[in-house]
């Protein structure tokens, strides 16, 4: 069974990088049947797909994101990774990663992490 | 444009048995969804994949009282023996060419 674990600071200051980093267990990250997801949920509300990544890298962003973000794998360390630059207020939120099977299914989550920004 | 529509709320007494709907956007009726549960101070949990022929598989450890089903671009989710810790959140999620989509939820009460 997949295990996920984000990591990375709770709190970043408005237009400064949001890095966080996901550690993969119980499993590898270089399985050709998964894709590794980004995932948040602002406080009181729903779920937002932020990106994908595969193994070797090929990625797909939400479009109202695309512009800030970079999503990467390390396949030597099981983790994947997540940058969004130039962050306001807006941006503060659980920050979840995730396994997507077949590159369908969200099928394993992490716990989640809440990053905070506010100067 | 790939939309997943849920009600905001439902409930249902304890016990009894409660059906929540996801619904997609027209021309999507063969998609597959993906169920969610997302108890109060909680991450989500994967409860089930259900196919747009109403066939389901569910994830690790969901009790049967969790079943899918589906008609048309509906894609249902029914919990019978409603418990006290099924009152949570509820996602459908799907996916389409480079994008992934989250329904709004439902936030299920237990009465």
């Amino acid at each position: 069974q997949l295990q996920l674990q984000e990591s990375g600071p709770g709190l970043v200051k408005p237009s400064e990088t949001l890095s966080l980093t996901c550690t993969v267990s119980g499993g590898s990250i270089s399985s050709s049947s998964y894709y590794w997801g980004w995932i948040r949920q602002p406080p009181g509300k729903g779920l937002e797909w932020i990106g994908s990544i595969n193994y070797s890298g090929s990625t797909y962003y939400n479009p109202s994101l695309k512009r800030r973000l970079t999503v990467s794998v390390d396949t030597s360390k099981n983790q994947f990774s997540l940058k969004l630059n130039s962050v306001t207020a807006a941006d503060t939120a659980v920050y979840y990663c995730a396994s997507i099977a077949a590159r369908r299914i969200v099928d394993y989550w992490g716990q989640g992490t809440l990053v905070t920004v506010s100067s | 444009q790939l939309v997943l529509t849920q009600s905001p709320s439902a409930s249902a007494s304890l016990g009894a048995s409660v059906k929540l709907t996801c619904t997609l956007t027209s021309g999507h009726n063969n998609y597959a969804i993906a169920w969610h549960q997302q108890q109060p101070g909680k991450g989500p949990r994967y409860l089930m994949k259900v196919n747009s022929d109403g066939s389901h598989s569910k994830g690790d450890g969901i009790p049967d009282r969790f079943s899918g089903s589906s008609s048309g671009a509906e894609r249902y989710l029914t919990i019978s023996s409603l418990q006290s810790d099924d009152e949570a959140d509820y996602y459908c999620q799907t996916w389409g060419t480079g994008l992934w989509v989250f329904g709004g939820g439902t936030k299920l009460t237990v009465l």
